[in-house]
């Protein structure tokens, strides 16, 4: 079975400073991966799809990477402000079966002014 | 406005009391599912729909029900809620299942 870990479970840095947020997985045969952002008590907002045949995704101060052989996503966050603390969480569409995501724990992001 | 709309947004009931949580979204999207989310188990996936009539079992179905009559509705059904049901529950809905899910506020259900 299919499982989702991200590493840490939370984080704190300064403002400015560039945010690696990991995400690991253990079956390499996936569909897509999606990174969202969590805000206390809301809902998921999407911030990067990255199909399986892709390497990564950009979207503005976001990056996202993808190594399906070794099971591994990144997300880069660029120059961090405040305003990007929350909950980052990753996805991946299962291979063995099309409908079925799997998600991981999240890492709780502090940035500090 | 594209969204995903989810009622009631919290709801206090009591054991064995039947109740349906409503789901719709307005972007004619095929896919539907239902997660919930609990603390130090993150968000596991209840049950999916990929379009109208169809639908599976996610990781966690047990104590759950689903039906899928119109493509813009997913209600999910607790025939007879438990205290361990009391969860943080959110609907989602993608076009297709490779594009990207958009996900509704959230429920928050307490059973006593």
């Amino acid at each position: 079975k299919q499982e989702v870990t991200q590493i840490p479970a939370a984080l704190s840095v300064p403002e400015g400073e560039n945010l690696v947020l990991n995400c690991s997985f253990t079956d390499s045969a996936i569909y897509n991966l999606q990174w969202f952002r969590q805000d206390p008590g809301k809902g998921l907002t999407s911030l990067l799809l990255i199909q399986s045949s892709q390497r990564e995704q950009t979207s503005g101060r976001l990056n996202a990477s993808l190594d399906k052989s070794s099971g591994r996503s990144t997300l880069y966050i660029a120059a961090s402000q405040p305003g990007d603390s929350a909950t980052y969480l990753c996805a991946v569409r299962r291979g063995d079966s099309w409908g079925k995501l799997q998600f991981g724990a999240g890492t709780q992001v502090v940035v500090t002014p | 406005e594209a969204q995903v709309t989810q009622n009631p947004r919290y709801l206090i009931t009591v054991t064995g009391k039947k109740l349906t949580v409503t789901c719709s979204q307005n972007m004619n999207h095929e896919y539907m599912s239902w997660y919930r989310q609990d603390p130090g188990l993150g968000l596991r996936q209840i049950y999916y729909s990929m379009n109208v009539e169809v639908t599976d079992k996610g990781d966690v179905p047990e104590g759950y029900k689903v039906s899928r009559k119109e493509k813009r509705n997913f209600p999910l059904i607790l025939e007879s809620p438990s205290p361990n049901q009391t969860s943080l529950y959110f609907c989602a809905s993608s076009a297709q299942g490779d594009n990207e899910q958009f996900f509704g506020p959230g429920t928050r259900l307490t059973v006593l």
